[in-house]
């Protein structure tokens, strides 16, 4: 079956720029999609199709895709930031549908 | 602004059945596949099912294929999930979720949550 693979955790200060990254075969060719869900609640969509911002998601949010690699940037983080980010996408067929382990992001 | 509500959840024995629903408003329901993600006790996230905007296109995880129907009223803007011979590695909370395309030939991926629904599989 198809995997998603993330870093369990990420650790940056105030202010620092926090790189959080999903690894699989497919992402060449599959978009990659970002969510945080933040402790007791339901998950908010953060990035979609690879590098687009929903609407009401702060600027500091980005995407980008090199080969295999997904990666979600957070350029000047702030405490707030702080929760569990997952990455999602397809396998080169279309079948398969997963979730990456989730990233847990600290900011203190 | 999009509303998901869940319920049907609960206790339920090992190999019994149980129907979850999903109740919307706030969009076009006809016009967007639904899914449903579910999240065992401190765990990540699992896709479990999704239906495209007219029920012609279903899919399922490996974990509940043959085992979880989903399906759709259009007209009672209501989704379901029926869950049979259900197994203790089902427990989980179970999220309904509006897709991000509208009217996409299969589902994509979630962008509006519901708030989640339990269901324990317990003897």
């Amino acid at each position: 079956s198809y995997e998603l693979t993330q870093p369990p955790s990420v650790s940056v200060s105030p202010g620092q720029t926090a790189r959080i990254t999903c690894s699989g075969d497919a992402l060449p060719k599959k978009y990659a999609y970002w969510y945080v869900q933040k402790s007791g609640r339901a998950p908010v969509l953060v990035i979609y199709d690879d590098n687009i911002r929903p609407s009401g998601i702060p600027e500091r949010f980005s995407g980008s895709t090199s080969g295999p690699v997904a990666t979600l940037t957070i350029s000047g983080a702030q405490v707030e930031d702080e929760g569990d980010y997952f990455c999602y996408s397809t396998d080169s067929s279309g079948d398969h549908r997963v979730f990456g382990g989730g990233t847990k992001l600290t900011v203190l | 602004e999009v509303q998901l509500v869940e319920s049907g959840g609960g206790l339920v024995q090992p190999g019994r059945s149980l129907r979850l629903s999903c109740a919307a408003s706030g969009f076009i329901f006809d016009d967007y596949a639904m899914h449903w993600v579910r999240q065992g006790p401190g765990k990540g996230l699992e896709w479990v099912s999704g239906i495209s905007w007219n029920s012609a296109t279903t899919d399922y995880a490996d974990s509940v294929r043959g085992r979880f129907t989903i399906s759709r009223d259009n007209d009672k803007n209501s989704l379901y999930l029926q869950m049979n011979n259900v197994r203790v590695e089902d427990t989980a909370l179970y999220y309904c979720g509006k897709d991000i395309l509208k009217l996409g030939v299969v589902p994509a991926a979630v962008k509006d949550w519901g708030q989640g629904i339990l269901v324990t599989v317990s003897s």
